[in-house]
C-alpha cells in the first residue's frame, strides 16, 4: 500500500492569512491526487484533483501542487467558512487518504 | 442537484453482516460515473472499500476482498454494500460516493457501530 503521510495534524491561522497543508507519499504517485474539505457536520467536497486541477465550483483561492512524492495544499487569504478538515488520497495505486489536517482561525 | 444518503442499521453485533443502502438522486447511476463506499475510523483514517461500475462491475479494496459485496438495483436507482463477518473494527462512519477514484458527490455518511 501506498503511505500518505500529511502535517501537520492540526493548524491554528488568522483571517487573511496563507495556509499550507503537505501530505508526503510512500512512493512516486504522478500527480494523481486529489484534495478534500470537510465542514464539520458535512460530507467531503472535492477541492482539487490530479494534483493542481481546481474542481467546479471552488474558490480560486484554494490551489494545489507538488510532483513525485510531495504535495499541497494552499489556501490564500484565509476565511471563515475555511475552517474545516483537509485530507488528501492518492489514486496512482489503488486508493489511500491521508490522515487529515483540522483548520482552525486563531 | 446530485444527492447521495446513506441508510442502514447503527449498531451490528459482532460475527454478522453489515448491509448499507446508497439512494442517489439527481443521477442516473447506470449513466456513467462509477459509485463507491469509503469508511472513516474512530481516529480519522479513512478506506475506500470498493465500487460498482455503471455497468454492473465491482471493484474492491484487496483488504475487503473476501467479506465485501457491492450491488445495485437500478429500478430504484440505489446501490448497496454488504461486509460480511464484521469485527469491533469495523466501526465507521461508512460514506457513499460518485468516482472510482476521485469523490465528486459525498452522502452525509451514517455511523456504524459494532458491538454485543
Amino acid at each position: 500500500d501506498i503511505q500518505m503521510t500529511q502535517s501537520p495534524a492540526s493548524l491554528s491561522a488568522s483571517l487573511g492569512e496563507t495556509v499550507t497543508i503537505e501530505c508526503r507519499a510512500s512512493e512516486d504517485i504522478y500527480s494523481n491526487l486529489a484534495w478534500y474539505q470537510q465542514k464539520p457536520g458535512n460530507s467531503p467536497q472535492l477541492l482539487i484533483y490530479d494534483a493542481n486541477s481546481l474542481a467546479d465550483g471552488v474558490p480560486s483561492r484554494f490551489s494545489g501542487s507538488g510532483s513525485g512524492t510531495q504535495y499541497s495544499l494552499k489556501i490564500n487569504s484565509l476565511q471563515s467558512e475555511d475552517v474545516a478538515s483537509y485530507f488528501c488520497q492518492q489514486y496512482n495505486n489503488y486508493l489511500t487518504f491521508g490522515s487529515g489536517t483540522k483548520l482552525e482561525i486563531k | 442537484e446530485i444527492q447521495l444518503q446513506e441508510s442502514g442499521p447503527g449498531l451490528v453485533k459482532p460475527s454478522q453482516s453489515l448491509s448499507l443502502t446508497c439512494s442517489v438522486t439527481g443521477y442516473t447511476i447506470t449513466s456513467g460515473y462509477d459509485w463507491s463506499w469509503i469508511r472513516k475510523f474512530p481516529g480519522n483514517k479513512m478506506e475506500w472499500m470498493g465500487y460498482i461500475s455503471n455497468s454492473g462491475s465491482t471493484n474492491y479494496n484487496p483488504s475487503l476482498k473476501i467479506r465485501i459485496s457491492i450491488t445495485r438495483d437500478t429500478s430504484k436507482n440505489q446501490f448497496f454494500l454488504q461486509l460480511n463477518s464484521v469485527t469491533t473494527e469495523d466501526t465507521a462512519t461508512y460514506y457513499c460516493a460518485r468516482g472510482n477514484y476521485v469523490f465528486d458527490y459525498w452522502g452525509q455518511g451514517v455511523m456504524v457501530t459494532v458491538s454485543s
